[in-house]
């Protein structure tokens, strides 16, 4: 079975400074993807940057960037020159690759930037 | 650009009652899914569905669970008589690619369940 765990309910960052989210995950599975999802206040749930495991590379998008570490199962998600926009709930998630039909979500860490 | 949509925002319901949430997915998209998220816990897996067939589903997604594709657009879950522990946010979401990654979701439709 796969699991998905983020530690920090809650988090606050000042506007134009940079935080790190945490995320660990648990699986046997040696293919699979793992997310960030973000989800602001009373809107749907979108895509904020996507990781597969075979690449050794971290993944990048703009101001969002992520630090996998493989062999220890470490997601996390670093937002850089935060915005106020930014404030929202964040969730890791994983899917096993090419068979893959299903999301393991963690429990969120909630993200306020404060002005 | 297009989105998920889903009805009802929120609901309310007797126990007992059977419940009809309606999803519309993005209209070129061939997997569609439902999620769940009771209040403070994760969001939770309960379907998937392709090609007019469940293509996987969790161990949530017992009897009283249903999901039908009737028309070619709307994506329905019906929850046959709803139990108090039913109350939760229903996440629709679709996608293209199963291997893509990506999942659109809609906006969730709040069950609460008296």
């Amino acid at each position: 079975a796969q699991t998905v765990t983020q530690s920090q309910p809650e988090m606050s960052v000042q506007e134009a400074e940079t935080v790190t989210l945490s995320c660990t995950y648990d699986t046997s599975e040696s293919n699979y993807y793992l997310f960030w999802y973000k989800q602001p206040p009373s809107r749907q749930m979108i895509l904020v940057i996507r990781q597969e495991a075979y690449k050794q590379q971290n993944a990048t998008e703009n101001r969002f960037s992520v630090n996998f570490q493989k062999a220890a199962k470490s997601f996390s998600l670093k937002i850089s020159d935060s915005q106020l926009g930014d404030t929202a709930m964040y969730f890791c998630a994983f899917m096993k690759g090419l068979t893959g039909n299903q999301f393991y979500f963690g429990t969120g860490t909630s993200l306020t930037v404060i002005p | 650009e297009p989105e998920v949509t889903q009805t009802p925002s929120h609901q309310v319901t007797q126990m007992g009652q059977e419940v009809i949430l309606r999803c519309v997915p993005i209209s070129n998209h061939l997997y569609f899914y439902w999620y769940r998220q009771i209040l403070g816990q994760k969001v939770e897996f309960l379907v998937s569905f392709y090609n007019n067939e469940i293509s996987e589903k969790s161990e949530i997604f017992d009897d009283q669970f249903s999901v039908e594709r009737p028309d070619g657009s709307n994506f329905t879950l019906k929850i046959r008589s709803t139990k108090l522990e039913d109350s939760a946010m229903y996440f629709c979401a679709s996608n293209f690619r199963r291997t893509d990654g990506e999942l659109f979701f809609g906006e969730g439709s709040r069950l609460t369940v008296l």
